[in-house]
Formats: C-alpha cells, structure tokens, sequence
C-alpha cells in the first residue's frame, strides 16, 4: 500500500522556467508533508514543508501547495537553476514523527 | 559539528554474513532512524528510536536489529545478509520525533552476492 505517491519518475525543464513536481497520498492522518532534495552520493536533505492545516507555503523560489479535498500536493520551483537538477522526494509525516516518502522524481534542469 | 555519519560507505558481504552498520550524530537529538533506498521505492523506515533505551520497527524491519545504548549512536545489524538487503542504507535524526526537519547522513551503499 503506497501511501504517498510520485507518478512522475522524471521531469525535465529549462532554465528559468517553473517546475512543477506532484504528489499525491492516501493517508488522510498525516500532520505534515515534507520535500527532500537528493544529490547523488548525498543523504537527502530539507527542502519545505507545509502543514495539514494550511493550503500554501513559501520559501524563496520554492512553493509548496496542498490540496486536502484531492489528496495532492505539489512543488513549484520558480526560476528553475541548473543547481536544482536532483531527485525530489515528498513524504508525509505522521503524529508519531515517522517519515513515508514517495518514489522519488529526478528533476533536470537545462541551461 | 560532524552532523549525522555513517561508516562504511559502501560495504560487499556475502550471502549469511552480519555485519553493523553504524551511525552517529553529534547534535544531541532524541530521534534516530534508519531507511533503505531502492530503485522505485523512495526511502522506507526500517526502526527508529525516540530516544536511548528506545527502538521500534518501521515498515521494513525483517533481518534488521537495533539498539540505542547512547544518544549519538544508533547501529543497524544485519543478522544474516541476503541479496535482498542490496540497498543503500540512510540514518536520519531530530530533535525530537514530531520535528519535520530531520538530518540524514550520506548514507551506505550494500551490495550483497
């Protein structure tokens, strides 16, 4: 049972342009739902999160959206860098504090 | 502050060996973990720990055990490897359990023949 879902495994867009990576969940019990960036040969490390509660968050280039009717989230990075190539994990963080990722999308973004 | 480490970096066992995976963190936080990468799977939780003394099983705790003596240290021990334990290995840790921050290390690459 996957409970958080990345349907896209790739994504790839221009430099300057937006990115837009999705996520869908099934678990309606999660308080929290989270971005990771991953390198290669890196642990992942924070990008944003957003609240059950709340329906957008901001930081910088990146946006985070939720939409709780639909069980769909999503990250909007805007302008796209070349430094933004990765994989995007997105997780869903219950009250115990356990993390379940998605499957990851790998985000190319070319000069 | 060294953050999160995990040695080795990359490790071959054969099939039935054991071998310990370690981990350490040096920011004095209660929560612990550990997750497996697979190609196609994302990240899935193995144990964690909400602080020493304390571990429980995540969602893929099978041939896996570990323990928390310490606050810093949090291995993880394959009993018996099988070559379904290939996988490259990631340690995480918070503050505390709820904290949606949390620091992983960079992570063990296992190959199991």
């Amino acid at each position: 049972d996957q409970q958080v879902k990345q349907n896209s495994p790739s994504l790839s867009v221009q430099e300057g342009r937006i990115s837009i990576l999705n996520c869908d969940y099934t678990n309606s019990m999660f308080d929290y739902f989270l971005w990771y960036k991953k390198y290669p040969a890196e642990g992942p490390t924070f990008l944003i999160s957003i609240s059950s509660i709340k329906d957008k968050n901001e930081d910088g280039r990146f946006t985070v959206f939720l939409n709780k009717s639909a069980k769909h989230l999503s990250l909007h990075i805007v302008p796209s860098q070349p430094g933004d190539s990765a994989v995007y994990f997105c997780a869903g963080q219950n009250q115990g504090g356990k993390l379940i990722f998605g499957q990851g999308t790998e985000l190319s973004v070319k000069p | 502050n060294a953050g999160v480490t995990q040695t080795p970096k990359f490790q071959v066992l054969k099939t039935g060996q054991s071998m310990t995976l370690q981990c350490a963190q040096d920011m004095n936080h209660e929560y612990m973990s550990w997750y497996r990468q697979d190609p196609g799977m994302g990240l899935r939780l193995i144990h964690y720990s909400v602080g020493a003394g304390i571990t429980d099983q995540g969602e893929v705790p099978n041939g896996y055990n570990v323990s928390r003596s310490t606050t810093e240290d949090f291995p993880l021990r394959l009993l018996s490897a099988a070559p379904s334990q290939t996988s490259v290995y990631f340690c995480a840790s918070s503050y505390y359990a709820a904290q949606e921050t949390q620091y992983f290390g960079p992570g063990t690459r296992l190959l199991v023949l």
